[in-house]
């Protein structure tokens, strides 16, 4: 069974930082594109960021770049969102999610979520 | 970016109807959409890629249609447990991006 648990969310002060962990099992990691998708409070679902498998190849949403990295460490299983100069509107739950399909195809379509961590932004 | 479009915003259904989802692409996007549910607290599953497969798992009163710009998901003979919040999101170019959910409730 696939498993994604997610960590390292909290109450975080404007212009602060964070990393979050995704811990994946039930499958082969190194395999996957991995992405970090959010939700704000009572809000919709928001792409944050993904990377390849190799971790070489990179994506990021508007709101986010420059300030967020996401990375992959294959040799400990362990997909990582370090986020910086956080501010109010990043406040949200964010998820982990694995790609559907092995390699680079379709890379966007999510088939499987963690639960989620909770990052507060706020003084 | 491509916009995803989501009507209506809430949908009221009694038991035992059959629900139907709109979502518009404002640029085509082949097949490549994908459904997704969400209830409180919980994560989002998928239900529905490519347009019209449905995910391991997931019964057979959930359809999905379209291509290009206009799609649908049905839900035939809604169950309790399919009261939630449903999503499209298209996955053709970057960014990949969601509609903003229609909430399927109990009429």
């Amino acid at each position: 069974e696939v498993q994604l648990l997610e960590s390292g969310g909290g109450l975080v002060q404007p212009g602060g930082s964070l990393r979050l962990s995704c811990s994946p099992s039930g499958f082969i990691f190194n395999n996957y594109a991995m992405s970090w998708v959010r939700q704000a409070p009572g809000k919709g679902l928001e792409w944050v960021s993904d990377v390849s498998t190799g971790g070489d190849s990179t994506f990021y949403a508007g709101s986010v770049k420059g300030r967020f990295t996401i990375s992959r460490d294959n040799s400990k299983n362990t997909l990582y969102l370090q986020m910086n100069s956080l501010r109010a509107d990043d406040t949200a739950v964010y998820y982990c999610a694995k790609s559907l399909w092995e390699g680079a195809t379709k890379r966007g379509l999510l088939a499987s979520w963690g639960q989620g961590t909770l990052v507060i932004v706020s003084s | 970016e491509t916009v995803m479009t989501q009507s209506p915003a809430t949908l009221s259904v009694s038991p035992g109807e059959r629900a139907t989802l709109s979502c518009r692409a404002s640029q085509s996007v082949s097949n490549n959409v994908a459904w997704y549910q969400q209830k409180p607290g919980q994560a989002p599953r998928l239900l529905i890629s490519d347009a019209s497969t449905r995910a391991t798992g997931i019964p057979a009163r959930f359809s999905g249609s379209g291509s290009g710009t206009d799609f649908t998901l049905t839900i035939s003979g809604l169950q309790s447990e399919d009261f939630a919040v449903y999503y499209c999101q298209h996955y053709f170019i970057w960014p990949p991006t969601f509609g903003g959910g229609t909430k399927v409730e109990i009429k």
